[in-house]
């Protein structure tokens, strides 16, 4: 079956705009996640999403970025006045559900260039 | 806090060698560990998990880690190293069953490997 997709591949934006990353994740994946990985860093875990439950968004480094997952499938994050240093890879996973050894499938990521 | 150690973020082998990669861990409670890898361009894809049913896990591609309990470790090795074998490691730990939280992730280790 299709893996983990995101769109759009690459993103060029200038300082100051919004940006919307999209990620489809595995169907019937109950589990959404969404990390950032900047250059020379290890992942960085943003937020995920789990059923219906509220999302866990401890790992949003500000109030610019926010997520959705509508329906229960699809998810964007949202980036309002990039700065230069969201500049990163932003990576999506999914899982079956969210917990013990469960694995997360990865999508190829979104590299986002803040110029 | 759970946390996760990876020593060395760059290991260079010469094809046929022996591959170790490090990771170290720390938990309050039996972990679950995983280990994925990243090719250039790509997301990041599950190598081998453990769940405690045995303490030696083999994953894919001839790569296999033994969990430590007593070392806080699990190390990533491969009898023989690849050309197709460069790329970067991550190790990951998430907390045990009554935690569905998040993974945490190391900040990788890059696999060079030379002819």
């Amino acid at each position: 079956g299709a893996g983990v997709s995101q769109s759009p591949s690459n993103k060029v934006t200038e300082k100051g705009k919004d940006v919307e990353l999209r990620c489809d994740p595995i169907s019937g994946h109950t589990a959404l996640y969404w990390y950032r990985q900047s250059l020379g860093q290890g992942l960085e875990f943003l937020i995920y999403f789990q059923g219906n439950s509220a999302p866990d968004k401890s790992g949003l480094p500000s109030d610019r970025f926010s997520a959705e997952r509508t329906g229960g499938s699809v998810s964007t994050l949202t980036i309002q006045r990039t700065q230069q240093e969201d500049s990163a890879v932003y990576l999506c996973a999914s899982s079956l559900i969210n917990g013990g050894a469960d694995t997360q499938y990865f999508g190829p990521g979104t590299r986002l260039t803040v110029l | 806090a759970q946390s996760v150690t990876q020593l060395g973020s760059h290991v260079s082998v010469s094809e046929g060698a022996l591959v170790l990669l490090r990771c170290n861990y720390s938990s309050s409670v039996p972990p679950y560990l995983f280990w994925y890898v990243q090719y250039p361009n790509q997301g990041l894809q599950l190598l081998l998990k453990y769940t405690s049913a045995a303490t030696l896990v083999k994953g894919i591609n001839g790569f296999e880690a033994e969990f430590k309990k007593s070392e806080t470790s699990f190390h990533l090795t491969k009898p023989s190293a690849h050309m197709s074998d460069a790329a970067e490691y991550f190790c990951a730990v998430r907390p045990g069953p009554k935690n569905t939280d998040k993974l945490i992730f190391g900040t990788g280790t890059r696999l060079q490997v030379f002819p």
